[in-house]
């Protein structure tokens, strides 16, 4: 078990620029979350999936930001445009049993100059 | 609005002594409750959890208390390890069956040093 794979690791883009990134859940869990951590509000969830339906997209900050997860094995979460307060360190995290805790991804950190 | 705090940023504690950490919350719909340790660079890991209807959850050298009426929880962490040195982040979940169950809301963190 590979565990949760995220991509890029880290990710530096000029204001404006368009940033993708990357999630691969464990196979068999069918909750995937993205999270966002910086410094002034600590983690904080930006929206997870079901099934690959999204079910609580609250945490999206900004029209700016979208979601997808087209299949079970794949999720993308889009900046764009970057702005330089985006910079923070993305996690994804899934489970089979939520609320039981996840398992969460190495982060990729965003960093919009 | 935060509804799970953790009030200290950070602790520092001497190599074989107890560390205790705090965790309150506000939220009543609050069912479940965890506890994840994070190293620069990596992301949290889970650690230890425990149901609201229990008051203590041990696992080797760590230990969560829950107190329900003052929403509140703790860790201990005994002996400390120089290798405990690490982020801690209190999690909540609501109760299975309710709204946006499958969520987990994290406090700030709290960074722990044990010294050699």
């Amino acid at each position: 078990d590979a565990g949760v794979i995220q991509s890029p690791r880290h990710e530096v883009t000029e204001m404006g620029q368009e940033v993708t990134l990357r999630c691969k859940p464990i196979s068999g869990h069918d909750y995937l979350f993205w999270y966002r951590q910086t410094m002034m509000r600590g983690l904080e969830l930006l929206i997870y999936f079901n099934n690959n339906v999204p079910i609580d997209d609250s945490g999206m900050p900004e029209d700016r930001f979208s979601a997808k997860m087209p299949n079970a094995s794949f999720s993308t979460l889009k900046i764009q445009p970057s702005e330089p307060r985006d910079s923070a360190v993305y996690f994804c995290a899934s489970t089979g049993q939520p609320g039981y805790g996840y398992t969460f991804g190495s982060g990729t950190r965003l960093t919009v100059v | 609005d935060q509804q799970v705090k953790q009030n200290s940023p950070s602790l520092s504690v001497q190599e074989g002594r107890i560390s205790i950490l705090n965790c309150d919350y506000t939220n009543s719909m609050f069912d479940y409750f965890l506890w994840y340790k994070k190293y620069p660079a990596e992301g949290p890991t889970f650690l230890i959890s425990i149901s609201s209807i229990k008051d203590k959850n041990e696992d080797g050298r760590f230990t969560v208390f829950l107190n329900k009426s003052a929403k509140h929880l703790s860790l201990h962490i005994v002996p400390s390890q120089p290798g405990d040195s690490a982020v801690y982040f209190c999690a909540a979940s609501p109760y299975a069956g309710g709204t946006s169950y499958g969520k987990l809301t994290f406090g700030q963190g709290t960074i722990l040093t044990v010294h050699p």
